[in-house]
């Protein structure tokens, strides 16, 4: 079974600009998370979908937004950028994100640079 | 809140010797407990988790982790560390009866293996 794929893998941008960032789950896995990774702050929750709903969601400004697609493909993009932007994103996948046996699987992340 | 605590933040050991990560978190119930680890330029790879039974848990690659409730605290073990096993380590809580999606993180453990 293929594992979490997230694409792109590296990705440049200026300051203002927007970006978006892809995400596939297993296959069969319909929650699909994502977390920033940075030096300074670590690695932190953004938000979770599940059934094209998102059901949960951390700390982070409105320019941080995401959406889930019927087939559980996840997209997170990030208006007017900010240097403090520069990070890895990671997307997780689990079969329903709930009760004792799930279990969230990583992809190789994306590395935003924002210049 | 609940909050996970790595207070090592570099650990250097020399290959074939035995290593102990820590990790104490902070929560108002028994949560889920993970670890992950990550080698450069990766996404996380699970090593073991915890969520009832059993305190001993096994994990993949030789690692163990034992859940101690009075010390709040899950540590990683294993007893003869390999060169590859550089790399660094994540102790991670998710809340129980909720989803298991949203989880709480540790600043992380960087692992150095000496040969």
């Amino acid at each position: 079974k293929a594992g979490v794929t997230q694409t792109p893998r590296y990705l440049i941008k200026t300051r203002g600009q927007q970006v978006t960032l892809s995400c596939s789950p297993i296959s069969g896995h319909r929650s699909v998370s994502w977390y920033q990774q940075t030096p300074g702050q670590g690695l932190q929750f953004l938000f979770e979908y599940f059934s094209e709903t998102q059901r949960n969601k951390g700390n982070f400004p409105g320019r941080f937004s995401g959406r889930q697609f019927s087939n559980s493909r996840s997209e997170m993009n990030v208006s007017t950028l900010e240097l403090g932007d520069s990070a890895l994103y990671l997307c997780a996948s689990s079969p329903t994100g709930t009760g004792g046996s799930d279990t969230q699987y990583f992809g190789p992340g994306t590395r935003l640079t924002v210049l | 809140a609940q909050s996970v605590t790595q207070p090592d933040i570099h650990i250097t050991v020399s290959e074939g010797a035995s290593l102990e990560l820590r990790c104490n978190y902070s929560y108002g119930a028994t949560p889920y407990l993970f670890w992950y680890v990550q080698s450069p330029g990766q996404g996380l790879q699970l090593l073991l988790k915890y969520f009832s039974g059993d305190t001993l848990v096994q994990g993949i690659k030789g690692f163990e982790a034992e859940f101690k409730r009075s010390q709040s605290s899950f540590n990683l073990r294993k007893p003869s560390v390999h060169w590859s096993d550089a790399a660094e380590y994540f102790c991670a809580v998710g809340p129980k009866g909720g989803t298991a999606s949203k989880l709480t993180f540790g600043t992380g453990t960087r692992l150095q293996v000496t040969l």
